[in-house]
């Protein structure tokens, strides 16, 4: 059965440093690969998907994700974070686009 | 997100009692989706819909059902509902290689 593993519930971060989020998946061949944001109280909004070619894909807010097929894993970078960055971050993939399973999530808190 | 609406909003409702949750898109899209989130959960699929009157169960679908009678609404229904169906819930349109995801309905289950 196809899993989603978000290893990191809670991330702590200075302003100004480097964020990494971790996902990786479980799956017989390469899913569709997405990063999404919400913020306290608010919906879910997309940051970048992943379906195929380039491993190193660029999302909106400063965000990126590589894909690494070796590691079933597709993992979110951000250089420098904002006090703004501070939200809960769900990876989802699946086969096609019809059916998403979604992973746990992980909560970040940005420090001043 | 704009072309989406949940209502409503919040509820509180009393053990045993239905519920219907209504989303709402003004953009004739095809697949509709609902979700629950829960702490420790992330978002787990519910239902969701690929035409009018075309719906199909997703893993955490016991206790729901659904309707789509129109291409716009996309109804979730608690028929008796339980303080395990506490939730905060999710709907979401398929719109172009992505989900577009509602404002969410906060419900109460007492």
């Amino acid at each position: 059965a196809q899993s989603v593993t978000q290893p990191d519930i809670h991330i702590t971060v200075s302003e100004g440093a480097s964020l990494e989020l971790r996902c990786n998946y479980s799956y017989g061949a390469t899913p569709y690969l997405f990063w999404y944001v919400q913020s306290p109280g608010q919906g879910l909004q997309l940051l970048l998907k992943y379906f195929s070619g380039d491993t190193l894909v660029q999302g909106i807010k400063g965000f990126e994700a590589e894909f690494k097929r070796s590691q079933s894993s597709f993992n979110l970078r951000k250089p420098s974070v904002h006090w703004s960055d501070a939200a809960e971050y769900f990876c989802a993939v699946g086969f096609g686009l019809y059916k998403l399973s979604f992973g746990a999530g992980t909560t970040v808190t940005v420090r001043a | 997100d704009a072309g989406i609406t949940q209502s409503p909003r919040h509820k509180v409702t009393e053990t045993g009692t239905p519920v219907t949750l209504r989303c709402h898109q003004t953009e004739n899209h095809r697949y509709m989706y609902w979700y629950r989130q829960d702490p420790g959960h992330g978002l787990r699929l519910i239902h969701y819909s690929y035409g009018v009157k075309d719906t199909d169960k997703g893993e955490v679908s016991d206790g729901y059902s659904v309707s789509r009678s129109k291409t716009e609404d996309f109804l979730l229904t608690l028929e008796s509902a339980t303080s395990s169906q506490t939730s905060v819930y999710f709907c979401a349109i398929l719109r172009g290689y992505g989900y577009t995801f509602g404002s969410g309905t906060r419900l109460t289950v007492v």
